[in-house]
């Protein structure tokens, strides 16, 4: 069964650095896509980067970058340039090709301190 | 563009009653999938389908019922509703393909009080 861990309940960074957030998961499937999504305290999920199994370079999407180490099985998400909007939940995601639960880790609070 | 579109977006229930979640997509995506999410955890997998006609099971189905007769529209339904369904749902919808993840409507803050 697939599995999503994210090991930091919260996290905190100075407006303008960087920040890693952790993320590792456990399939069996050579196939799948692990996601980040951005929840802010309004509550909605926003979609912020994609990094597919198979794929050889690291996601990057404007400030959002995805570390992808396969053989580790992690996926962690780097922040660059944090700004004070950047402060929300942030969930870790993972589904399979051929299954169609996407199963989410616990999420890791961010909070960015100006 | 609306997107996913869920109503309503609160509502406090009574022990023992019934009530639909309302979910309607205008992306044409085959797939959809009802979720909840308790206070401080992740997303749980409620039901989903893959197309009208078709609804399966997910992590955690007891006390919920789905059907799909068109492909926009995808509600949820509480039958006996229990404290322990206090919730928020999130309905979303996707493609076949993973690239884009999904896209997910604002949610529905439950309590079942």
């Amino acid at each position: 069964a697939q599995k999503i861990t994210q090991t930091q309940p919260g996290m905190f960074v100075q407006e303008k650095e960087a920040v890693t957030l952790d993320c590792t998961y456990d399939t069996s499937d050579p196939s799948y896509g692990l996601f980040w999504y951005k929840q802010p305290s309004s509550g909605e999920m926003i979609f912020l980067i994609y990094q597919g199994s198979y794929d050889q370079q690291n996601a990057t999407e404007g400030r959002y970058s995805l570390n992808f180490q396969k053989a580790r099985k992690s996926a962690n998400l780097v922040i660059s340039a944090s700004q004070l909007g950047d402060s929300a939940m942030y969930f870790c995601a993972m589904r399979e090709a051929y299954n169609n639960d996407m199963r989410f880790g616990a999420g890791t609070r961010l909070t960015v301190k100006p | 563009n609306a997107g996913v579109t869920q109503t309503p977006k609160f509502r406090i229930l009574k022990i023992g009653q019934s009530m639909t979640l309302q979910c309607t997509q205008d992306m044409n995506h085959n797939y959809m999938y009802w979720y909840r999410q308790d206070p401080g955890m992740g997303l749980k997998l409620i039901y989903y389908s893959v197309g009208a006609g078709i609804t399966d099971k997910g992590e955690v189905p007891n006390g919920y019922n789905v059907s799909r007769s068109t492909t926009e529209d995808f509600p949820l339904r509480l039958e006996l509703a229990a404290p322990s369904q206090t919730s928020v749902y999130f309905c979303a919808s996707s493609s076949p393909d993973n690239l884009y993840g999904y896209t997910f409507g604002s949610g529905t803050r439950l309590t079942v009080v």
